[in-house]
């Protein structure tokens, strides 16, 4: 069926270092897989995607990895700062419409 | 470019009215809407697609009867909830769908918070 994994579930970092988020999709046929920071009771905002032609995108200190074989991609941010501190979502696109993972709790310590 | 909008931010209503949700498309036209539902803590589910001029499409599990969709232009969509009960109390956000960009992308609303007493 249609399914995004997301892990982990929440993940606390020190101010500086990076954190990686990981998500794995079922459908082969998915061909866009975007990446949203959502904060307490705001929209989702788009903050990286890529799609299936293309293997990593970088921007500035956010990136984003797909490995299509596997069947997973990850979001990687560096240098996190404690504004990162957010809830992350993953999706891939299946037929049309966008499959969200569970969400990851982003906590930055400074 | 790319907004979108919801009215209202936020409704608090007695159990058993309706309740109507309106998403617009700024500054683009959206050839599709999406509804989705958002529970505290939780992921955002899929309620149902929208199409310009035809009848929606509802994820499985979803109440048709329950969650009636309009799409009357390609600008706006609405959302009514009918006979609302406290379970229905949720965060409700829309997104739409660029027709002239990335089939996939989709542009996301700024949510409606849902209170049934």
């Amino acid at each position: 069926g249609e399914n995004v994994e997301q892990h982990p579930s929440t993940l606390s970092v020190q101010e500086g270092d990076s954190a990686v988020i990981k998500c794995t999709y079922s459908d082969s046929a998915s061909n866009y897989f975007p990446w949203y920071k959502q904060e307490l009771g705001k929209r989702p905002q788009l903050i990286i995607d890529i799609r299936s032609n293309v293997g990593e995108k970088k921007d500035q200190r956010i990136a984003v990895t797909l490995n299509k074989t596997a069947k997973h991609f990850s979001l990687h941010i560096t240098e996190t700062q404690p504004e990162d501190s957010a809830v992350y979502f993953c999706a891939a696109s299946i037929r049309n419409k966008l499959v969200f993972g569970a969400g990851t709790i982003l906590r930055v310590k400074s | 470019g790319a907004v979108v909008s919801q009215h209202p931010s936020r409704v608090i209503c007695k159990s058993g009215t309706s309740v109507k949700i309106e998403c617009r498309s700024l500054d683009f036209q959206a050839t599709t809407m999406f509804w989705y539902r958002q529970f505290p803590k939780q992921s955002l589910m899929l309620m149902a697609t929208s199409n310009e001029g035809s009848k929606a499409t509802y994820e499985q599990g979803v109440e048709k009867d329950k969650f009636l969709i309009n799409h009357a232009s390609l600008t706006l969509s609405t959302l009514t909830v009918t006979s609302a009960h406290p379970e229905d109390s949720s965060f409700y956000i829309c997104s739409a769908r660029h027709r002239d960009r990335n089939y996939n992308e989709q542009f996301f609303g700024p949510g409606t918070r849902l209170t049934v007493l």
